[in-house]
């Protein structure tokens, strides 16, 4: 069964302070890892798709990376607008027969303090 | 704003009571997917539809149904509801050929 751990649950950065969150996972076959970010309330925001070992992405104050076995989300100079729960989800490859369900992680709270 | 629109915002109703959500999906998007948010259990895979048939099935309840009609619309059926049920319901769907889904703004269920 795929399983997606991230971490920190929670991360407190003041503005303008660099950090990375974690997406560990463990899935047979990855047909894709998928960044989301989530305001309160709201439907999970589209970010990013990284399908292979090596792969950056890279979208204003963010960049996410992908290896064999975890996935990092890169934030430089954060901006108190980028408070947000980030939710990170795999896609398996299971020869046609998962169509698509995603798995999702716990998420990480990100709270930027001006 | 993801082009998936989701109907009621909010929904308030009490134990036992049936309640029906709607979801409509980017225009031309044949796959949907119903997923359910709750504090403790995070986002979960329900079930999704491709043109009108189920295709997949995640920890959907037995009081659970869906539906997707032949304008692509999807209905989230919960019966017999109970105070556990109370969460965020989302619907999103997935333009073939590619990977990946675009979320609605959610129902928010209240069982009281």
């Amino acid at each position: 069964e795929d399983q997606v751990t991230q971490s920190p649950e929670a991360l407190r950065l003041q503005e303008g302070e660099s950090s990375s969150l974690n997406c560990s996972y463990t899935v047979s076959g990855l047909r894709g890892l998928f960044w989301y970010r989530q305001d309160p309330g709201k439907g999970p925001e589209f970010l990013f798709t990284l399908y292979s070992a090596g792969e950056e992405k890279e979208k204003e104050r963010l960049k996410a990376t992908l290896t064999k076995k975890e996935s990092f989300l890169h934030i430089t100079a954060p901006k108190p607008e980028d408070s947000a729960t980030y939710l990170c989800a795999v896609r398996e490859d299971a020869g046609g027969t998962s169509y698509g369900k995603l798995t999702f992680g716990q998420g990480t709270i990100l709270t930027v303090h001006p | 704003d993801s082009g998936v629109t989701q109907t009621p915002k909010h929904l308030i109703t009490a134990t036992g009571q049936r309640v029906t959500l709607r979801c409509s999906p980017r225009s031309g998007d044949l796959s949907v997917y119903w997923y359910q948010q709750s504090l403790d259990q995070g986002l979960q895979f329900l079930i999704q539809y491709y043109n009108g048939e189920e295709r997949a099935k995640g920890n959907i309840l037995e009081r659970f149904s869906a539906q997707q009609f032949p304008d692509l619309h999807s209905e989230l059926n919960l019966s017999s509801l109970e105070l556990g049920d109370s969460a965020l319901y989302f619907c999103a769907s997935r333009p073939t050929p590619t990977d990946t889904q675009y979320f609605g703004p959610g129902t928010r269920l209240t069982v009281l």
